[in-house]
């Protein structure tokens, strides 16, 4: 299978700490995307890292690629409760069509 | 810019009729993705169109699913004779210009069949 795997699976950390997730994958992608979903919601787009780019940022988001391992991390810098939720990496391997890990469910405890 | 819409936001079928979810992509956007998410799980791609092509049904179940993006109108993903199974959040993306600017998403249609 193509498909992204996050780790971990459930993450709590206290507001204010950081964040790490990570997310494997299998073969050569043009790009990998990061998702955040709100429960009940749609998937909002955080980030989009290239293949030939190794680290980007948005914000208090810190996303990083390393190409040789199929790894990617996403870091979440002074969390806030707003933050809960569950993130998902999605990886283009250039069929146009994005394939999706099965996520992170991020809990903030104020 | 209203974004992607979705409707219904929820569809409640019995067990044999047919469920129709209609996806309006964004403006501007050509690329109509649709994705199926169970409870507590990731989404799983279903198809790929562009205005009236599917490009990519690979994740499409062979019977009973069928996928349109006609020339005027919004997407539709039809389920023809729904099962229990067909329970779950149906997620409609689009994007400009295939996944070098990422998906937006619309807020899903929830399908419980009874």
């Amino acid at each position: 299978s193509q498909q992204g795997e996050e780790d971990p699976q459930a993450l709590s950390i206290q507001e204010g700490e950081n964040a790490t997730m990570n997310c494997s994958y299998k073969t050569s992608i043009n790009n990998l995307q990061w998702y955040r979903q709100n429960s009940g919601r749609g998937l909002v787009h955080l980030i989009l890292i290239r293949s030939n780019e190794r680290e980007k940022h948005s914000g208090r988001l810190r996303v990083t690629l390393d190409t040789s391992k199929k790894s990617s991390s996403l870091l979440i810098t002074a969390s806030r409760a707003a933050d809960t939720a569950s993130y998902f990496c999605a990886t283009n391997f250039g069929n146009e069509k994005l394939t999706f890990g099965t996520g992170t469910r991020l809990t903030i405890i104020p | 810019n209203a974004g992607v819409m979705q409707n219904p936001r929820h569809l409640v079928r019995r067990r044999g009729q047919e469920a129709r979810l209609r996806c309006s992509p964004m403006k501007g956007h050509s690329h109509v993705y649709w994705y199926r998410q169970l409870p507590e799980e990731g989404l799983k791609f279903m198809v790929y169109l562009q205005k009236e092509n599917i490009i990519d049904e690979s994740g499409m179940p062979k019977e009973r699913f069928s996928a349109e993006f006609p020339k005027e109108g919004p997407s539709i993903l039809r389920i023809q004779q729904v099962v229990r199974g067909d329970s779950a959040a149906y997620f409609c993306a689009s994007s400009r210009s295939g996944t070098n600017y990422g998906y937006t998403f619309g807020s899903g249609t929830r399908l419980t069949v009874v």
